[in-house]
């Protein structure tokens, strides 16, 4: 398997953008997370999707976010309108059973709203 | 509040020099307690699961233990692939399937 794939690995967008991430979890996972990683708060989960719905959004910063699960293979996180505080790398990660904490982690996206 | 807090913030060792990264957390119910490597310019890699107090995991020269109120990741005679940002993550009682990530430790080998 190619493991958890990301993409764009880099967008760089000016504010008020849209900015669509995307991913395709790894095959036969049921469960798929969005994080966020900056140097000031570390990881952050923002959703977790479990059979391609939505469990947990409590860590989606305001209404500008929004994700979802169309099917087992692929997710989307949009951003409209994106603000520099955005700024971050996004990663993916999937997993068969998040109780035993191994997750498979994509190689993230860089965005960067100017 | 549940935090975890990891220390050093970075430590730099000689080839062939152990040393130990701590881990401790305070958390409602901890359910888990996990162990991540971070290369540059890439996603966390799994390392290790720690379910309660006593246990310990090894793989290759790391070995992760586990107490109530902190884990240890042991590193011997590393070598300088064993480069890289190391973090803990716990998942809380009532959190089920969400980690909640330390800051991580910045390890440097130096031949």
């Amino acid at each position: 398997d190619a493991g958890v794939i990301q993409s764009p690995r880099h967008e760089v967008t000016e504010m008020g953008q849209e900015v669509t991430l995307r991913c395709k979890p790894i095959s036969g996972h049921d469960y798929l997370f969005w994080y966020r990683q900056t140097m000031m708060r570390g990881l952050e989960l923002l959703i977790y999707f479990n059979n391609n719905v939505p469990i947990d959004d409590s860590g989606m910063p305001e209404d500008r976010f929004s994700a979802k699960m169309p099917n087992a293979s692929f997710s989307t996180l949009k951003i409209q309108p994106s603000e520099p505080r955005d700024s971050a790398v996004y990663f993916c990660a999937s997993s068969l059973d998040p109780g035993e904490g191994k997750l498979f982690f994509g190689s993230g996206t860089q965005l960067s709203v100017l | 509040e549940d935090q975890v807090t990891q220390s050093p913030e970075a430590l730099r060792l000689q080839e062939g020099e152990s040393s130990s990264l701590n881990c401790s957390y305070t958390v409602s119910g901890l359910r888990g307690l996990f162990w991540y490597r971070q290369d540059p310019g890439k996603g966390p890699e799994f390392l290790f699961t720690l379910y309660s107090a006593g246990e310990e995991k090894e793989k290759e020269r790391l070995k992760a233990t586990l107490t109530k109120k902190e884990s240890f990741l042991h590193i011997t005679a590393p070598k300088p692939e064993d480069s890289a940002t190391y973090l803990c993550a716990v998942q809380a009682g009532d959190s089920w399937g969400k980690l909640q990530f330390g800051a991580g430790t910045q390890v440097v080998v130096t031949p």
